[in-house]
């Protein structure tokens, strides 16, 4: 079993699309990450949500938007997707409440080619 | 953030051990010290945590330095399957995004 999946597993758009990646994870977490890794290997983290609820929004521009439907699941989507929007785009859970355990989860990553 | 120092590259044989050094010269008390690793096409994947004691688990072993300014992750035996890119990182606390640089790349030849 998967503990964290990502969809889909590549991505190619042309510039000015919208796209949505999707995350599940089906560890019980209630923290769940999306990271961004560009050209240069660079991993940043974008977003995280507690039991549905936002808690870090670094400087991403607004047409990236996450949704949490519920705690296992944590959605990004891109609005008019430009060609510096392609990287490797990664979700992670961890587990913060009652009991916080340090380790984090990551997926195996969403690889998004814009032309 | 408090920021860690790790070389570029490293090489290793097949089968002998492996220390990956770690400078964190400005950790504050509370940070953990997180080893990652990110195998090629793969997402990071946890390799051991401390905080003050050195630790061992049945991937690798950290060792901490006592003034914690300094760890090293150790693999006793590397495989080929052990080349990947090694990331140490300083962990807030509960709910942190984890803090990647650049990281170790780790060689390992026959």
């Amino acid at each position: 079993d998967t503990a964290v999946s990502q969809t889909p597993k590549y991505l190619v758009t042309q510039m000015g699309n919208d796209k949505s990646i999707k995350c599940e994870q089906n560890l019980g977490h209630d923290t769940m990450y999306w990271y961004k890794q560009d050209s240069k290997k660079f991993l940043k983290i974008m977003f995280s949500y507690n039991n549905k609820e936002l808690i870090i929004n670094e400087t991403v521009p607004n047409r990236f938007s996450p949704k949490s439907p519920d705690k296992a699941h944590l959605n990004l989507h891109i609005n008019s997707l430009e060609l510096g929007d392609s990287a490797v785009y990664f979700c992670a859970s961890s587990q913060v409440r009652p009991v916080f355990q340090e380790t984090q989860y990551f997926g195996p990553g969403t690889r998004l080619l814009v032309l | 953030d408090a920021k860690t120092t790790q070389p570029n590259s490293m090489e290793s044989n097949e089968e002998e051990p492996v220390h990956l050094p770690c400078n964190h010269s400005t950790i504050s008390g509370t940070d953990y010290i997180h080893w990652y690793r990110q195998l090629p096409s793969q997402g990071p994947e946890y390799v051991i945590h401390g905080l003050t004691s050195n630790v061992n688990n049945r991937m690798a072993s950290l060792a901490i330095a006592e003034d914690r300014k300094s760890s090293t992750l150790i693999l006793h035996r590397a495989t080929l399957r052990d080349a990947a890119v090694y990331y140490c990182i300083l962990s807030r606390g509960p709910g942190y995004a984890l803090n990647f640089g650049k990281g170790t790349s780790l060689l390992v030849t026959p």
